[in-house]
């Protein structure tokens, strides 16, 4: 079967630093990817990565490790506006993106 | 450029009636996909079009629920007739099609579907 295991709640204050860990297992692996959603609304793309290492963009970074089957992503200088939900998706195919059942970061003030 | 749009954003049936969602991609999108996500649960796959070929429909829990995309540009989700199991949002998705497996999939908003 498919599984993605992700933290359900982090907490966090506004200028900190904070890691959401995602481990997986499925049945195929092409990359993992992040999303982030707020109020229920639409996932928005944050990131993939399909080979092994740190990928960084702006004030996230998403890491993999295949070999652990283990990705986390990273959140610097955490803003109020950071507070949403958080999914890891697994490309295990060239239909399905297979998704954890989300973190919900709060941060505060 | 608009993103994905589904219609309606919000919905309630009764119980044995017929709700069906639609959803625009982004245009130009040869992959659709329907997703959805019940209370407390994970986001799920559904389906998967390649312009208008259904390319794996593998999530598709039951045959109450059909999806079509005629002509390869918008598509409709039916559930006919809709149980209260069925509450929950639907999610549409839509990319570019190429390099299939690394090509970003965008979201719309959901429908949200409530069944009493």
């Amino acid at each position: 079967g498919q599984s993605l295991e992700q933290p359900s709640e982090v907490t966090a204050v506004e200028g900190a630093i904070v890691q959401i860990n995602c481990t997986y297992q499925t049945s195929g692996f092409y990359g993992l990817s992040w999303y982030q959603q707020h109020d229920g609304g639409a996932p928005t793309f944050l990131s993939y990565n399909a080979l092994d290492g740190l990928e960084e963009t702006g004030r996230f970074s998403s890491f993999l490790s295949r070999s652990d089957s283990y990705g986390y992503l990273l959140l610097q200088e955490l803003q109020m506006k950071d507070s949403a939900s958080y999914f890891c998706a697994v490309r295990s195919g060239y239909s399905t993106l297979t998704f954890g059942k989300g973190t919900m970061l709060l941060v505060s003030p | 450029e608009a993103g994905v749009t589904q219609f309606p954003s919000h919905s309630v049936i009764e119980k044995g009636q017929t709700v069906t969602l639609r959803c625009d991609p982004i245009s130009g999108h040869d992959n659709l996909y329907w997703y959805r996500r019940v209370m407390g649960k994970e986001i799920k796959f559904l389906l998967h079009f390649v312009k208008e070929s259904k390319q794996d429909e593998s999530g598709m829990p039951n045959n109450r629920f059909l999806a079509e995309r005629t002509g390869g540009t918008y598509s409709t989700l039916k559930v006919q007739p809709a149980e209260l199991e069925d509450s929950g949002v639907y999610f549409c998705a839509s990319s570019q099609g190429r390099g299939a497996l690394i090509d970003t999939i965008y979201f719309g908003e959901g429908s949200w579907l409530t069944v009493v």
